[in-house]
């Protein structure tokens, strides 16, 4: 199993509804991220979560809300979704010690979350 | 204001050279930067990192060269090989833990 899983890999939804996206990992890691990209840009951050009781906003955190269910778990919400939130989605874990990465803060990705929004 | 940028959006190589992937940072709180690589269909895998103190740091066949007075780092991938070709993702981090990422550079390394 992946180490961070992210669930639905792919999903297309109508302006309006409301979407989850959801990620669990079993690294173990305090943090959690949610990322978006955009087809020929960066990865920009949505939220982050330090640890369960403590969520912050990214760069771009207009239109979507988050929870962190617990240590393993961390979701996204779209309230009402519209067409320009379509892109790919990735939630990102890392560990505030810093093992095996120097301290450099060292994400893990999973595999993506790519959103449709008609 | 983009902190991270990486100017060329693509770069083609032949197997068995040098291929050279550029990024410029415009924050100087940045303390580490670090390099991903990213497959279609997947999400994107660490490569390589460097501390703001040093100036190398090496790993096989990846180094990675920082020039803190120039605020430009690059990763220099030696010999090249058709499985390097992704894209190469550079970012930067802050004491915060937070990392902002550059465009990325599409390598595509001819056989």
């Amino acid at each position: 199993d992946a180490d961070v899983t992210q669930t639905p890999r792919n999903r297309i939804t109508k302006t309006g509804k409301r979407i989850m996206l959801e990620c669990s990992q079993t690294k173990g890691h305090d943090r959690m991220y949610w990322y978006r990209q955009d087809p020929g840009l960066g990865l920009r951050l949505i939220y982050y979560s330090f640890d369960v009781k403590d969520i912050n906003k990214g760069e771009i955190s207009d239109g979507y809300s988050v929870s962190r269910q617990a240590q393993a778990k961390f979701s996204l919400s779209l309230e009402s979704a519209i067409p320009n939130q379509t892109a790919l989605y990735f939630c990102a874990t890392s560990d505030i010690r810093g093992r095996g990465d120097s301290g450099a803060n060292v994400l893990t990705f999973g595999a993506g979350s790519r959103l449709t929004v008609l | 204001d983009q902190q991270v940028k990486q100017n060329s959006p693509s770069l083609s190589v032949q197997e068995g050279r040098i291929s050279i992937l550029n990024c410029d940072y415009t924050n100087s709180m940045f303390d580490y930067f670090l390099w991903y690589k990213k497959y279609p269909a997947e999400g994107p895998t660490f490569l390589i990192s460097i501390s703001s103190i040093k100036d190398k740091n090496e790993d096989g066949r990846f180094t990675v060269f920082l020039n803190k007075s120039a605020k430009h780092l690059s990763l220099h991938i030696v010999p090249s090989q058709p499985g390097d070709s992704a894209v190469y993702f550079c970012a930067a981090r802050t004491n915060a833990g937070k990392s902002t990422f550059g465009d990325g550079t599409t390598l595509t390394v001819k056989p």
